[in-house]
């Protein structure tokens, strides 16, 4: 039962650089997330996809981009990375629409250091 | 004015302690409430769901103040295993896509 799952787990960049972090779920929920958690900050939404082919900015959204690929998949996309990004992302998955109340379920975290 | 305000601790107690965690918010219009747990360089999981009569599993009880606002989490016979970092989250009715996550409670449970 993988749930959601991130590649990579680690990475390091240099300023300037670009990637892309990927996320896919197979618990078939429409609502897909990213977040960053950096020390004593709690975790931050960056953008989240309510459903396939919609996404929506959250707190944290600028030097970030996404797509939602297919339901299953939720990528972020740093175009040029800044050493201010340094932090852990999480990806996350929630059924939806009609089931508000439910949680979230966390992918394992990409530990990601820009120097 | 964070969303959600949580002492950071760390809370030190023996095994066995009853341990008691509160959480602020900010948003009176906010609807669902929950605590997470993560432990060191893990993902948070979800411990319980916050209702707002209040409620229970085995060891965990939760409490909402909506008057207040503010949720708690109080841990009964502390076992080593529940150390961790505590996360109370808050979701706005205006949107329920926008978890609002407080920073965390360290809990260190000691032998």
């Amino acid at each position: 039962n993988a749930g959601v799952t991130q590649t990579p787990k680690f990475q390091v960049l240099k300023t300037g650089q670009s990637m892309t972090l990927q996320c896919a779920q197979d618990m078939n929920h429409n609502s897909m997330y990213w977040y960053r958690q950096d020390p004593g900050m709690g975790l931050r939404l960056i953008y989240y996809s309510a459903s396939e082919g919609t996404t929506d900015k959250g707190e944290v959204p600028n030097g970030y981009n996404v797509s939602r690929l297919n339901k299953r998949e939720f990528s972020l996309r740093l175009e040029s990375a800044a050493p201010s990004q340094t932090s852990v992302y999480f990806c996350a998955s929630r059924p939806g629409t009609g089931r508000e109340n439910t949680e979230a379920f966390f992918g394992q975290g990409t530990r990601l250091t820009v120097v | 004015r964070k969303e959600v305000e949580q002492d950071p601790g760390p809370f030190n107690v023996p095994e066995g302690a009853t341990v008691a965690f509160n959480c602020t918010y900010s948003n009176s219009a906010s609807q669902s409430f929950f605590w997470y747990r993560q432990d060191c360089r893990k993902e948070p999981k979800l411990l319980m769901s916050v209702y707002s009569s209040g409620n229970e599993d085995g060891r965990f009880t939760a409490q909402l103040n909506r008057a207040s606002q503010y949720i708690s989490l109080l841990i009964r016979d502390s076992k080593l295993s529940d150390s961790a970092t505590y996360l109370c989250v808050v979701v706005p009715v205006y949107n329920f896509n926008k978890f609002y996550f407080g920073s965390g409670t360290k809990l260190n449970v000691k032998p």
